[in-house]
């Protein structure tokens, strides 16, 4: 059974520029978490959706930063323009209804690198 | 204050020994808990998560003290593969409802 399927997995690109992270995550589950994860910050809550409506985008850094999901079996994550300072690894996990009371599984990541 | 707070280390433990280490949180209401590990480059993966009664799952215990709000995890006979990045987990923390994590621990252990 397929996991969380994110891509692409390594994107480099220059300031900028737009960039569009894609995450599909398992069949059946009902919400889906954007992370960013950095050395100096950890993994931070960007975005979480629930049966595909956005519940809670306090974590996404400004303007720049959107997501959607237009439907259960996809989602992306866009930055726009991006800025050094973007470059992360981006993590993308789905759980069952009631997300942050059950597991939490985890997509393989983007490494982002903005130059 | 940081919400979720880990010693970041590194442990660097013998194999065979027992290690443990903590994890405090500041929001009070935070109502669910997890220990997540993380490998070089890899994704988190949950570990355990843990109940107010205290749970264990083979070498692995997990403590929660919800009137000084600290997590513990106990690894006990610890082997080469425990090697990784322990994240502690909270709910209600930083979002409305989402989890907090922890920067995490580095465990190390050694032959």
């Amino acid at each position: 059974d397929a996991g969380v399927i994110q891509s692409p997995r390594h994107e480099v690109t220059e300031m900028g520029q737009e960039v569009t992270l894609r995450c599909k995550p398992i069949s059946g589950h009902n919400s889906l978490f954007w992370y960013r994860q950095t050395m100096m910050r950890g993994l931070e809550l960007l975005i979480y959706f629930n049966n595909n409506v956005p519940i809670d985008d306090s974590g996404m850094p400004e303007d720049r930063f959107s997501a959607k999901m237009p439907n259960a079996s996809f989602s992306t994550l866009k930055i726009q323009p991006s800025e050094p300072r973007d470059s992360a690894v981006y993590f993308c996990a789905s759980s069952t209804t009631g997300g942050t009371y059950n597991e939490q599984f985890f997509g393989p990541g983007t490494r982002l690198t903005v130059l | 204050r940081k919400e979720v707070e880990q010693d970041p280390g590194p442990f660097n433990v013998p194999e065979g020994a027992t290690v443990a280490f903590n994890c405090t949180y500041s929001n009070s209401a935070s109502q669910s808990f997890f220990w997540y590990r993380q490998d070089c480059r890899k994704e988190p993966k949950l570990l355990m998560s843990v109940y107010s009664s205290g749970n264990e799952d083979g070498r692995f215990t997990a403590q929660l003290n919800r009137a000084s709000q600290y997590i513990s995890l106990l690894i006990r006979d610890s082997k080469l593969s425990d090697s990784a990045t322990y994240l502690c987990v909270v709910n209600g923390g930083g979002g409305a409802d989402g989890l907090t994590f922890g920067k995490g621990t580095h465990l190390i252990i050694q032959p």
